[in-house]
């Protein structure tokens, strides 16, 4: 199993709405990520997480909750979002840290802030 | 500081070669990763350098010099479904190669 997969694919919320989104791997790695990616932009770093720890925060704001309950499992938890914050929001792994590898990447969660 | 430049578009026609360049400026290098993303999709893994010189893997090149701060992609036999974004990404070692700094991405159009 070589996959990464995000859930859901697609997400339109209210300002005021809480939701999460949620990425999960099956590839034994210990190192996962959250990117942002508006149109036409490269993918941002969020977050990464290493053995289910918290090991970046690239200065995200707190409406963006990130979680690692299990090695594979990684959850953002939104809240109070703003209509900016609609963007393609990647999940990637690598075995650990990674020195030699390269990222997979999931399919993205399309969100839309309303 | 960190930056990553690469074009913003290109345009081959099918069968022709191209090749698309990066130049970087890191704190610290780990690695240059070359990704392919087509419109809304997730990127996907390309080519790995972190010594100088070149990676052949099927139609797909990628030559790096650490001294230059230089790579390029290079795409042989062009094909329709080559149309994508690729991005230039450098792995930045200072923080034990975990951040990955990508550049902003080359639109290629591949046409008829």
């Amino acid at each position: 199993d070589t996959e990464v997969t995000q859930t859901p694919k697609h997400l339109v919320m209210g300002m005021t709405n809480k939701k999460s989104l949620k990425c999960e791997q099956h590839m034994g790695h210990r190192a996962m990520y959250w990117y942002k990616q508006k149109a036409k932009k490269p993918p941002e770093l969020m977050f990464v997480y290493s053995y289910e720890k918290l090991s970046i925060n690239e200065s995200v704001p707190s409406r963006f909750s990130p979680e690692c309950p299990n090695s594979s499992l990684l959850n953002l938890h939104l809240h109070a979002l703003q209509p900016e914050d609609s963007a393609l929001y990647l999940c990637a792994t690598t075995p650990s840290r990674g020195l030699d590898t390269e990222a997979f990447f999931g399919q993205g969660t399309r969100l839309t802030v309303v | 500081g960190q930056n990553i430049d690469q074009p913003t578009e290109m345009t081959a026609t099918e069968g022709a070669i191209v090749q698309i360049n990066c130049t970087y400026q890191t704190s610290g290098f780990n690695g240059l990763f070359w990704y392919q993303q087509h419109a809304g999709e997730a990127p996907t893994f390309l080519s790995y350098n972190v010594l100088d010189g070149l990676e052949e893997k099927g139609r797909f090149s990628s030559f790096l010099s650490r001294s230059k701060g230089y790579s390029y992609l290079l795409l042989k036999e062009l094909q329709m479904k080559d149309s994508a974004s690729y991005l230039c990404a450098v792995r930045d070692s200072q923080t034990g190669g975990f951040k990955t700094i990508f550049g902003a991405g080359t639109r290629l159009f591949v046409k008829a």
